[in-house]
């Protein structure tokens, strides 16, 4: 149980366009998804967090008119990047829970802006 | 302010070598220390959460073990497949954000 999917696992797209991230939970009800950025070697960068229904809670430093969350339903959230410029390249990780306990996470987004 | 702080960043072991990876933290109220496992180009995989001092949980060659300042992944007779990064987060009261650590690099040599 706890599975949850991301899509696509790789994408490239062109500077000034815009790409977006589906996050999936496929077997349980995620309350609340979080979407994080990883830069090589590095740790886990929390973005924002989405309750289903409401909207995300950005981190500091996070621009919201950028980077669009929405979380339509319990099982789906979406990430998109707008106006992609290459420094938004990125690992980009959702992760899903459904209470106040662990979190599962997705396998991750690789984007590259060309 | 809160913090988690692993250690060591990276380190090296014979297939077999057992040892322990550190994961230190203070935090305003803790609600939950986890450990995840995260392989090159994936997400992290759960492997513990752990909720107050004096749990433990073990899982196949790993245990977990928390205290009020610490806690340990001890990897016993590890295998060249157990190689991968190591991440520690804690959830705290204040906010029930999650914050990581940045990790232990783990390589075991076959």
């Amino acid at each position: 149980g706890a599975v949850v999917s991301q899509h696509p696992s790789r994408v490239i797209c062109k500077s000034g366009t815009s790409v977006k991230i589906e996050c999936r939970s496929l077997d349980f009800q995620a309350t609340t998804m979080f979407w994080y950025r990883q830069f090589p070697k590095k740790s886990l960068m929390l973005m924002a967090t989405s309750n289903e229904g409401s909207k995300a809670t950005y981190e500091q430093g996070v621009e919201k008119d950028k980077f669009l969350i929405n979380h339509a339903s319990l099982t789906l959230s979406t990430l998109t990047v707008t106006s992609a410029h290459p420094e938004d390249s990125s690992f980009y990780i959702c992760s899903a829970s459904s209470g106040p306990y662990e979190q599962y996470f997705g396998p991750g987004t690789r984007l590259t802006v060309t | 302010e809160d913090q988690v702080t692993q250690s060591p960043e990276a380190l090296r072991l014979q297939e077999g070598e057992s040892s322990s990876l550190n994961c230190s933290y203070t935090v305003s109220g803790l609600r939950g220390l986890f450990w995840y496992r995260q392989d090159p180009g994936k997400g992290p995989e759960f492997l513990f959460t752990l909720y107050s001092a004096g749990e433990e949980k073990e899982k196949e060659r790993l245990k977990a073990t928390l205290t009020k300042k610490e806690s340990f992944l001890h990897i016993t007779a590890p295998k060249p497949e157990d190689s991968a990064t190591y991440l520690c987060a804690v959830r705290v009261n204040r906010d029930d954000k999650i914050i990581f650590g940045k990790g232990t690099r783990l390589h075991i040599l076959p």
